[in-house]
């Protein structure tokens, strides 16, 4: 079984510091790992995606995430936080079950403040 | 290209009321995913359908809750006789067939509320 553990339900940095939100999973099978952003009253958005091939993925709006098996890690960071980013985060991983579909297991998620 | 849909967006319910949630997913996807959102937690997965089939339910509750996706038409998630713990953010994703795509495409959901 696969499962994912987000440190950290809410987060604070001011405008303009490292964003660093921690995601570490277990998963029994090479994992494919995802981060999703939700803003208030909205769906699930992508932001980056890691499957196979280069471990540091880039994402959308200047987040990456660095795939680190030996540590069973994939943190998602951006170098300045921009109001903007205030949103709830999501760490999830998938895997492929029997019939070829991805099964996605979220963390509980966090929620990160910007202050300006 | 529209994004997966999801209607309606909010839905107030009176105790022992029925719910129903409905999804159109992704021109050209037919896998389609519920998952539950209770307050102040993640998604929870419920259920995975291809067209007419139910493929994994392993997350629905046992009771009152059924989902389908017809031939035509959106996919349905149905809740019968709903309780107060049954408020809660519903989701639907979308991916395409088999083997396309790794990655699920999430509306914008419905936001049940029990009263």
């Amino acid at each position: 079984a696969q499962s994912v553990t987000q440190l950290g339900s809410h987060v604070s940095v001011s405008e303009g510091a490292l964003v660093l939100l921690r995601c570490n999973y277990s998963s029994s099978v090479p994992p494919y790992l995802f981060w999703y952003v939700q803003y208030p009253n909205q769906g699930l958005q992508l932001l980056l995606k890691y499957t196979t091939g280069a471990t540091l993925v880039k994402g959308i709006n200047g987040f990456e995430a660095e795939f680190k098996k030996s540590e069973t890690s994939f943190h998602l960071t951006k170098p300045s936080a921009h109001m903007s980013d205030a949103a709830e985060y999501f760490c999830a991983v998938s895997e492929t079950l029997s019939g070829g579909y991805q099964k996605v297991t979220f963390g509980i998620g966090t929620k990160l403040q910007v202050i300006p | 290209n529209a994004g997966v849909m999801q209607n309606p967006r909010h839905l107030v319910r009176r105790r022992g009321q029925e719910a129903r949630l409905r999804c159109s997913p992704m021109k050209g996807h037919s896998h389609v995913y519920w998952y539950r959102q209770l307050p102040e937690e993640g998604l929870k997965f419920m259920v995975y359908l291809q067209k007419e089939n139910i493929i994994d339910e392993s997350g629905m509750p046992k009771e009152r809750f059924s989902a389908e996706f017809p031939k035509e038409g959106p996919s349905i998630l149905r809740i019968q006789q709903v309780v107060r713990g049954d408020s809660a953010a519903y989701f639907c994703a979308s991916s395409p067939p088999q083997g396309r795509s790794d990655t699920q495409y999430f509306g914008p959901g419905t936001r049940l509320t029990v009263l």
